[in-house]
């Protein structure tokens, strides 16, 4: 099974901060790899998909990069709505698996 | 608009069965993939099964296999997880996700329902 490791696990930021959060794989996944945002008592919402891909709806300021094992996630000006967990998730085979979470905490 | 609907979660105590249910609407139900993702409480996300738009192909998470079994009625536009032998580490909040696209990956979810919780106790 392709493991899924992110860092920070938390990070204290305030708003108009620049964030970037870490995804690496246990092997390649090439890059099949999405990102979601979520909020407490509230389902994921996807951010990213294919890595790079952002998903329809969702503001400009969420980037993503990265191919292989190594993957970012990068929030260019942090608003108060931005302030939750942020999984990765792999979809490179039938058995997708996801990071432990980082949580975007206010400084 | 894309719904996803769970229910039949509930309280079961251990070795007890679950049958959770997730009504579709908004989109052409059988030509996706569907999924059911897991979250223990204060927790992070666990992807438990998932299965072909036909219904002829299932997946399993192994931490499942062999005691959760995934189905789905694409006339009623319904996915079901028939859940037995339940264990306290069953328990969770239970989301039916839907891929973004009809063919190619199963997995990046682009619409998840808003959970059913299981607690699995005596």
């Amino acid at each position: 099974d392709i493991q899924m490791t992110q860092s920070p696990s938390t990070l204290s930021a305030s708003v108009g901060d620049r964030v970037t959060i870490t995804c690496r794989a246990s092997q390649s996944i090439s890059g099949w790899l999405a990102w979601y945002q979520q909020k407490p008592g509230k389902a994921p919402n996807l951010l990213i998909y294919d890595a790079s891909s952002l998903q329809s709806g969702v503001p400009s300021r969420f980037s993503g990069s990265g191919s292989g094992t190594e993957f970012t996630l990068t929030i260019s000006s942090l608003q108060p709505d931005d302030f939750a967990t942020y999984y990765c998730q792999h979809y490179n085979n039938y058995s997708p698996s996801f990071g432990q979470g980082t949580k975007v905490e206010i400084k | 608009e894309v719904q996803l609907l769970e229910s039949g979660g509930g309280l079961v105590q251990p070795g007890g069965s679950l049958r959770l249910s997730c009504a579709a609407s908004g989109f052409t139900f059988s030509s996706y993939a569907m999924s059911w993702v897991r979250q223990a409480p204060g927790k992070g996300l666990e992807w438990v099964s998932a299965i072909s738009g036909s219904g002829g192909r299932t997946y399993y998470a192994d931490s499942v296999k062999g005691h959760f079994t995934i189905s789905r009625d694409n006339s009623k536009n319904t996915l079901y997880q028939q859940m037995n032998s339940l264990r306290a580490e069953d328990t969770a909040i239970y989301y039916c996700a839907k891929p973004r696209r009809g063919s190619g990956s199963y997995y990046d979810f682009d619409y998840w329902g808003q959970g059913t919780l299981v607690t699995v106790s005596s």
